[in-house]
């Protein structure tokens, strides 16, 4: 099963809102997380269940989908979400996505 | 509090062998499945190993099959990495990682660098 992003990154103002897709080359149900990566630091989860928000994650972060389509939004972009985010296949069979790069204006 | 930490990483030449390990703390290691994921330079993140919580079922990356051997000792709280042959292509930091059974990686270790050099 492959996973991919898109867009591959992108650059957007403090206080838009942002959305990640990643789609899946077949069904995987909803067993898809979002990582975060800062630079320089290690991933940290953000989402499991496709949905589900990981314990203290700011809440403007979502994920939404299921199936072979799904997305990570970012509700009001903060300086600090400079990173990039990678969805993650799990529970038989598993894959990342190539990486999405997010930068702020 | 959850902690993993890596270990054992350095430069060695091409066809040496090295171990990582990776410490657990804060939590019961033997209930967790137990990932090993590597990030080559200016990479993405690619899933290398993983090995169920009971030390029973162990998957590979098809590329890196009969090189890489993981393995658990949950009476030492550690998890390991056995490299074999490496190549200057398994270059990478690599991050130890756990997970719920049949969950989604929840923590995550800061990395050990490995480089494969002449």
């Amino acid at each position: 099963i492959q996973l991919t992003q898109s867009p591959s990154s992108l650059s957007a103002s403090a206080g838009d809102r942002v959305t990640i897709t990643c789609r899946a080359s077949q069904d995987i149900n909803n067993d898809l997380a979002w990582h975060q990566q800062r630079p320089g630091k290690a991933p940290k989860l953000l989402i499991y269940g496709a949905s589900t928000l990981q314990s203290g994650v700011p809440s403007r972060f979502s994920g939404s989908g299921s199936g072979t389509d799904f997305t990570l939004t970012i509700n009001s972009l903060q300086p600090e979400d400079v990173a990039i985010y990678y969805c993650q296949k799990y529970h038989g069979g598993w894959t990342f996505g190539q990486g999405t790069k997010v930068e702020v204006k | 509090q959850v902690h993993l930490a890596e270990s054992g990483g350095g430069v060695v030449q091409p066809g040496t062998s090295l171990r990582l390990s990776c410490a657990a703390s804060g939590f019961t290691l033997s209930s967790y499945a137990m990932y090993w994921v590597r990030q080559a330079p200016g990479r993405g993140l690619e899933w290398v190993a993983v090995i169920s919580s009971s030390g029973k079922d162990r998957y590979y990356v098809d590329s890196l099959k009969g090189r890489y051997t993981i393995s658990r000792d949950d009476s030492k709280n550690t998890l390991y990495l056995q490299m074999n042959s490496l190549r200057p292509e398994d270059t990478a930091m690599y991050f130890c990682a756990r997970a719920p059974p049949l969950g989604a990686i929840d923590y995550w270790g800061q990395g050990t660098l490995v480089t494969v050099s002449t």
